[in-house]
């Protein structure tokens, strides 16, 4: 069954850095990973999508990588702000039918503060 | 429109109480999903439905009842549910791998 593991759990920082969340995961039979954005008692916000053929991904100050043979994604975020703060989850589609069918397996998320 | 509708926002029920929740989309997307999320803890996969179809029910309790009526429209009934179901429940969909999945806002319940 795949695994996905978030590192760190939580993060605060001050505004300005350059922030890495880490994302692995046990299986690397993917379609894709992507990474998503949750505020308290919101919905999930979608912010890059990977496919396993590639190994990156760029939208504004975000960045996000891919090595699918070793199971390890990274969200980079550049010069980070207090409108950052908020969970951010990774988690894979899985190749295969069955069960396995259009799920998607998540990490616990990590949660990020940003103070000024 | 590239959104995922979820209605009603908040849910106060009792024990006793039958109620539904509703999810719509307009992106042509022909999977359709329910999570449930607690505080603190990631989302958990309970129903999946491709093609209006239901393909995957993960063992959810039959107070838990999906229904699909057209390629555009998800709900989930609710009857007789316990404090415990109390949690964030998430409606998502998707194309067919490998496209990406688009959440709703989700609908905050809380069982009295």
């Amino acid at each position: 069954k795949q695994e996905v593991t978030q590192i760190p759990a939580a993060l605060s920082v001050p505004e300005g850095e350059n922030l890495v969340l880490n994302c692995s995961f046990t299986d690397s039979a993917i379609y894709n990973l992507q990474w998503f954005r949750q505020d308290p008692g919101k919905g999930l916000t979608s912010l890059l999508l990977i496919q396993s053929s590639q190994r990156e991904q760029t939208s504004g100050r975000l960045n996000a990588s891919l090595d699918k043979s070793s199971g390890r994604s990274t969200l980079y975020i550049a010069a980070s702000q207090p409108g950052d703060s908020a969970t951010y989850l990774c988690a894979v589609r899985p190749l295969g039918r069955g069960s396995t069918l259009g799920r998607l397996y998540f990490g616990r998320g990590t949660q990020l503060t940003v103070w000024p | 429109d590239t959104e995922v509708t979820q209605t009603p926002k908040h849910l106060v029920m009792g024990m006793t109480n039958k109620k539904s929740l509703k999810c719509e989309q307009h992106m042509g997307h022909r999977a359709m999903y329910w999570y449930k999320q607690k505080a603190k803890k990631p989302p958990e996969l309970m129903f999946v439905y491709s093609y209006e179809k239901l393909s995957i029910n993960e063992s959810v309790p039959s107070r838990f009842s999906p229904e699909c009526p057209n390629s555009s429209l998800l709900n989930l009934h609710l009857h007789a549910l316990q404090p415990e179901d109390s949690a964030l429940y998430l409606c998502a969909s998707s194309q067919p791998a490998p496209r990406g999945y688009t959440f709703g806002s989700g609908t905050r319940l809380t069982v009295v």
